[in-house]
């Protein structure tokens, strides 16, 4: 089945630094990339939708210049959190769409701590 | 715009009984339904999906859901649950928009179905 590579798993980083979250969709391609945030207890926030080779559409609230995400390939996508802030510490999960596919495969979270 | 609610947040219950994990959306257009599941600093694993025809969907685990049009339900079931169906589930929706588009899919607050032995 499809399947959605997403590292690191864990990263734990000091404040003001910056930190890059990557997904590889490994056995298909990915036309639409998902980025959520999901805080302890709570459900699955949508950050914003990216399509190969376009700027990524951002949800009201979340700072495009603070999430930067890059859809270069059909196969990787990245987020980077600039200037990372102890508030910015959270599970970040992708989720890839492919053509043909009524689903959404999702990548197993990243676990940022911002320190 | 489509919207989920789970009603429960919290479902116990014991090893081999049966559960449900209720589950109303709301749209004013045709939509596509899901349940996910999730297990600790994990991301999501579909157990199923609605697309159309049969109301009746089969999922993995012995998971199985029942799309009601009228009620706007998606409730999820199982006949007898494990120790290691322990998770937390997710409902969700996202727009009908046909073809090969992929609208944003929107959660509901999950459930976390706790299984005792």
């Amino acid at each position: 089945g499809a399947v959605v590579s997403q590292h690191p798993s864990w990263v734990i980083c000091k404040s003001g630094t910056s930190v890059k979250i990557e997904c590889r969709s490994l056995d298909f391609q990915a036309t639409t990339m998902f980025w959520y945030r999901q805080f302890p207890k709570q459900s699955l926030m949508l950050m914003a939708t990216s399509n190969e080779g376009s700027k990524a559409t951002y949800e009201q609230g979340v700072e495009k210049d603070k999430f930067l995400i890059n859809h270069a390939s059909l196969t990787l996508s990245t987020l980077t959190v600039t200037s990372a802030h102890p508030e910015d510490s959270s599970f970040y999960i992708c989720s890839a769409g492919s053509t043909g596919y009524y689903g959404y495969t999702f990548g197993s979270g990243t676990r940022l701590t911002v320190v | 715009a489509q919207s989920v609610t789970q009603l429960d947040s919290q479902v116990p219950v014991f090893e081999e009984a049966p559960v449900e994990l209720r589950c109303n959306y709301s749209s004013s257009v045709s939509v596509y339904l899901f349940w996910y599941v999730q297990y600790p600093n994990q991301g999501l694993q579909l157990l199923l999906k609605y697309l159309s025809g049969s109301t009746l969907v089969k999922g993995i685990n012995g998971f199985e859901a029942e799309f009601n049009k009228s009620q706007t339900s998606f409730h999820l079931r199982k006949p007898s649950v494990h120790i290691s169906d322990t998770a937390e589930y997710f409902c969700a929706v996202t727009r009908n928009a046909g073809g090969t588009s992929y609208g944003k899919l929107t959660f509901g607050q999950g459930t976390i179905l706790t299984v005792h032995p």
